[in-house]
């Protein structure tokens, strides 16, 4: 079984377009995170949710946000998408608000968004 | 001058050799560190945390020098299965708790 989960895998769009990328662990985990990885492979989180409360927001455009609907799920959607936005984006997930206590980070698969 | 910085190489090793990483980070602040690994279009996987003490996992030793403010990564008798992009990992807590990757460095091994 798959610890945490994203989809689409893929996703292409027009500039414009608004999306969702959905993103579940099955871990019993109270925080979750997004990420983004940019075209240079540079990581950079994103938020953090634990137990539907925002521990982490770094900068990002308004157009992101995060939506919680249970500590299990923490959805990524994007309004009027711009070809910057193209990149990897990976869901993760750790018991406890990491890395507080160290705690292992389980990261999604990722996705893999094209905006044209 | 950046967070967390890391050579993104690559470093080109022959198997069996001895291989060390740095990782410099600016903000004396930084609380907790680790090495994060991450193969070619795959996510990232913990490797090891960062103890003041210094660690060792395996063939995989990690170290912490808060007076110069660096990391480093030793993996001693490199595989061909050691080949990925290593990640740096900066933690610091305040506000908004901060969590800063590094580029990344990239390490192949050779047959």
């Amino acid at each position: 079984d798959t610890a945490v989960s994203q989809t689409p895998k893929y996703l292409v769009t027009q500039m414009g377009n608004d999306k969702s990328i959905k993103c579940e662990q099955n871990l019993g985990h109270d925080t979750m995170y997004w990420y983004k990885q940019d075209s240079k492979k540079f990581l950079k989180i994103m938020f953090s949710y634990n137990n539907k409360e925002l521990i982490i927001n770094e900068t990002v455009p308004n157009r992101f946000s995060p939506k919680s609907p249970d500590k299990a799920h923490l959805n990524l959607h994007i309004n009027s998408l711009e070809l910057g936005d193209s990149a990897v984006y990976f869901c993760a997930s750790s018991q406890e608000s990491w890395p507080t206590n160290q705690e292992t980070q389980y990261f999604g698969p990722g996705t893999r968004l094209l905006v044209l | 001058r950046k967070e967390v910085e890391q050579d993104p190489g690559p470093f080109n090793v022959p198997e069996g050799a001895t291989v060390a990483f740095n990782c410099t980070y600016s903000n004396s602040a930084s609380q907790s560190f680790f090495w994060y690994r991450q193969d070619c279009r795959k996510e990232p996987k913990l490797l090891m945390s960062v103890y003041s003490s210094g660690n060792e996992d395996g063939r995989f030793t990690a170290q912490l020098n808060r007076a110069s403010q660096y990391i480093s990564l030793l993996i001693r008798d490199s595989k061909l299965s050691d080949s990925a992009t290593y990640l740096c990992v900066v933690f610091r807590s305040g506000g908004y708790q901060k969590v800063t990757f590094g580029i990344g460095t990239k390490l192949q091994v050779i047959p």
